[in-house]
């Protein structure tokens, strides 16, 4: 089955760059059934969908970050990554890659363990 | 953004009980709902896909039902590993959004 595994700094100073990566074993990343996505969950709050790319690197995200998120894909590496520039305090989270299958209601049926990744200088 | 709205915000309950939460989206979905599963320290777990369809390996004691705007999700018989956060997601709008979640405790 699917496993999905984040990667990044622990630590990123407000006003910079945030940068994760996911890497995915046990299957194809470039599989043309599943999208791959990034949740966020602040200490102590509830989920937040980032967004989701294809492995042909067609993205979708979500209105409120749009303007700071870029996604990619290296289908070579078998990995997906995040880009969430100009960070603020409001930024610090666990930060999830998942698998959404293109099946019926396109459920998250796989996830990293998560990483923790605080804004502070 | 569609909103969705889970109640109660949490639930004591001891094993044994019959545990029902709801959720319900601002706008109609049809069955595009699905239900995780949090424990503490832990990724979110898929449980319910398409408001009642229950995926591969969660024990039966978990339902869903509903559609349109009102969804639920019943534990027929809570287990000690079912004190958790249940969290409800929207897959209707491309622009996913979770509930608030429920957190079952131990009463």
């Amino acid at each position: 089955q699917l496993q999905l595994q984040e990667s990044g700094p622990g630590l990123v100073k407000p006003s910079e760059t945030l940068s994760l990566t996911c890497t995915v074993s046990g299957d194809s990343i470039s599989r043309s059934d599943y999208y791959w996505d990034w949740i966020r969950q602040p200490p102590g709050k509830e989920l937040e969908w980032i967004g989701s790319i294809f492995y042909t690197g067609t993205t979708s995200y979500n209105p409120s970050l749009k303007s700071r998120v870029t996604m990619s894909v290296d289908t070579s590496k078998s990995q997906f990554s995040l880009r969430l520039n100009s960070v603020t305090a409001a930024d610090t989270a666990v930060y999830y890659c998942a698998s959404q299958p293109m099946a019926v209601a396109k459920p998250l049926d796989f996830w990293g363990q998560g990483t923790l990744v605080t804004v502070s200088s | 953004d569609i909103q969705m709205t889970q109640s109660p915000s949490s639930r004591s309950a001891s094993v044994g009980d019959r545990v029902t939460i709801t959720c319900r989206a601002s706008q109609t979905i049809f069955r595009y709902l699905n239900w995780y599963q949090q424990r503490p320290g832990e990724a979110p777990k898929l449980l319910i896909y398409a408001a009642s369809s229950l995926q591969s390996g969660v024990p039966s004691r978990f339902s869903g039902s509903g559609s349109g705007t009102d969804f639920t999700l019943t534990i027929s018989s809570l287990q000690p590993e079912d004190f958790a956060t249940y969290y409800c997601q929207q897959s209707y709008s491309p622009a996913r959004t979770f509930g608030q979640g429920t957190k079952v405790d131990i009463k």
